[in-house]
């Protein structure tokens, strides 16, 4: 199995583009999540998906971030306007269900001038 | 509401030397509790975990850890590190809420 695919695994953007990171989580796991990691926060849970469904996005910073997952292999998560301060590495992660192990993705360096 | 708390930040060992790493939890119910390791420059992945049985978990790389209800603890042991295992550890439960929550990490540099 390839684990969980993320794409790009660097973007380096200027302040008030829009920015879209991508996320094919593993075949047969149906829950997916995305966190932000940063010095001074660490990792925090951004969305969390069940069956493709949006379970609880309360992580979502702000209107600027949105997320989405069409199907059961593919997630995105967008950021527009981007701004300085979300400069990140974004995990996307999926487990087989609530409660179970997950797979992180070797993540997405987000960096916003 | 479930929360971790990480009690050592940073923490630099020589090789050879023993590790402990705390972990305390605040959940009044069941809970699954992980240990995940991210090497520099690489994701997260796990360490070792505990759902149910034998509260000594044995995981990868000689590490283990014992569940202690009454403490709400979940420590991280190895007896002997190595240079490699210099790397951020996380410690995560799992409550009614089905989804983890993260502590904050625990930086471990291994002096060869």
């Amino acid at each position: 199995d390839a684990g969980v695919i993320q794409s790009p695994r660097h973007e380096v953007t200027e302040m008030g583009q829009e920015v879209t990171l991508r996320c094919k989580p593993i075949s047969g796991h149906n829950s997916l999540f995305w966190y932000r990691q940063t010095m001074m926060r660490g990792l925090e849970l951004l969305i969390y998906f069940n069956n493709n469904v949006p379970i609880d996005d309360s992580g979502m910073p702000e209107d600027r971030f949105s997320a989405k997952m069409p199907n059961a292999s593919f997630s995105t998560l967008k950021i527009q306007p981007s701004e300085p301060r979300d400069s990140a590495v974004y995990f996307c992660a999926s487990s087989t269900g609530q409660g179970n192990t997950q797979y992180f993705g070797p993540g997405t360096r987000l960096t916003v001038l | 509401a479930q929360s971790v708390s990480q009690h050592n930040h940073h923490v630099i060992l020589s090789e050879a030397a023993s590790l402990e790493l705390g972990c305390n939890y605040s959940y009044g119910g069941t809970v699954n509790l992980f240990w995940y390791v991210q090497y520099p420059g690489q994701h997260l992945q796990l360490l070792l975990k505990y759902f149910s049985g034998d509260p000594l978990v044995k995981g990868i790389k000689g590490f283990e850890a014992e569940f202690i209800k009454s403490k709400f603890s979940f420590n991280l042991r190895k007896p002997s590190v190595q240079w490699s295992d210099t790397a951020e550890y996380f410690c995560a439960v799992q409550g009614g809420s089905y989804i983890p929550t993260f502590g904050r990490g625990t930086s471990l540099i291994v002096h060869p």
